[in-house]
C-alpha cells in the first residue's frame, strides 16, 4: 500500500472517445503529481497540483488532456478525443518538498 | 524529455551475484532518487541520496552519487529472484519546481 490509490487500473476505449482517471491519495498532501510511462520507457511528466491549484503543465500535455484537483485531495485526469498514441500507463505520485515520491498502481489505458 | 541516461537497459544475473547499474544526468539536482518497478506495476521508491552526500547504504542497496561527473550508481548486493524488476533513476532539479525527471530504466532479471 503506497498510499496512492488510482481508478481504473485498466481501461480500454476507442479511438475518438473521452476517458478520466481518478487518484485518491489516502492522507491529505499538498504536491500531487501526474506522470505518463509508455512501454520500455521510464515516467514523464504530466502536470502537478499544490492543493487545488495546477503549477506546472509538461508540453506533453496537449489541449486533449485536462487535470483537476478540487478541494486539494483527489484529482482526475481526463483525455479527450483519445488517439492510438495515448496508449500508456498513467500514474499519480505524492511527493513533499525535497522528498521521495509515492505513486499509485497506475492506470493502463489502451486506445483500439 | 528525459534527463537521465541508464546503463546497462538490460542486466541478467544469476541469484548471489551483485547488480551494478549507472545513471548519468545533465543538470544541477538537489538529490537523485532510485525506483524499482515491477511488471505492470507502479514505482517503489529505494533510497534518496542529497547533492552533499557521496555514498548511502539501505540493506543490501549501495548508492554512491558524483556531481562532478553528473553520475550514479546503484549496487544491489548478494541478488535475490525477488529483485527481478526494472530500475529507475530519478532527479529532482536544484532550482524549484520539484518534479522528478526519471531515466530510460535497466532491466534486471535475476535468474535462481
Amino acid at each position: 500500500d503506497t498510499g496512492v490509490s488510482q481508478n481504473p487500473r485498466h481501461k480500454i476505449t476507442k479511438r475518438g472517445q473521452n476517458v478520466t482517471f481518478r487518484c485518491d491519495p489516502i492522507s491529505e498532501h499538498n504536491r500531487l503529481y501526474w506522470y505518463r510511462q509508455t512501454l520500455g520507457q521510464g515516467p514523464e511528466f504530466l502536470t502537478y497540483f499544490q492543493n487545488e491549484a495546477q503549477l506546472e503543465k509538461s508540453r506533453l500535455l496537449s489541449d486533449r488532456f485536462s487535470a483537476e484537483r478540487p478541494k486539494g485531495s483527489f484529482s482526475t485526469l481526463e483525455i479527450q478525443r483519445t488517439e492510438q498514441g495515448d496508449s500508456a500507463m498513467y500514474l499519480c505520485a505524492i511527493m513533499g518538498l525535497y522528498t521521495e515520491a509515492f505513486f499509485g498502481q497506475g492506470t493502463r489505458l489502451t486506445v483500439v | 524529455s528525459q534527463q537521465g541516461e541508464e546503463d546497462p537497459q538490460a542486466l541478467s544475473i544469476q541469484e548471489g551475484e551483485n547488480a551494478t547499474m549507472n545513471c548519468s544526468y545533465k543538470t544541477s539536482i538537489n538529490n537523485l532518487q532510485w525506483y524499482r518497478q515491477n511488471s505492470g506495476r507502479g514505482l517503489v521508491h529505494l533510497i534518496l541520496i542529497r547533492s552533499n552526500e557521496r555514498e548511502k547504504h539501505s540493506g543490501r542497496l549501495r548508492v554512491t552519487l558524483d556531481t562532478s561527473k553528473k553520475s550514479s550508481s546503484l549496487l544491489i548486493t548478494a541478488s535475490r529472484a525477488a529483485d527481478t524488476a526494472s530500475y529507475f533513476c530519478a532527479t529532482a532539479p536544484g532550482a524549484a519546481g520539484n518534479k522528478l525527471t526519471f531515466g530510460g530504466g535497466t532491466r534486471v532479471l535475476v535468474k535462481p
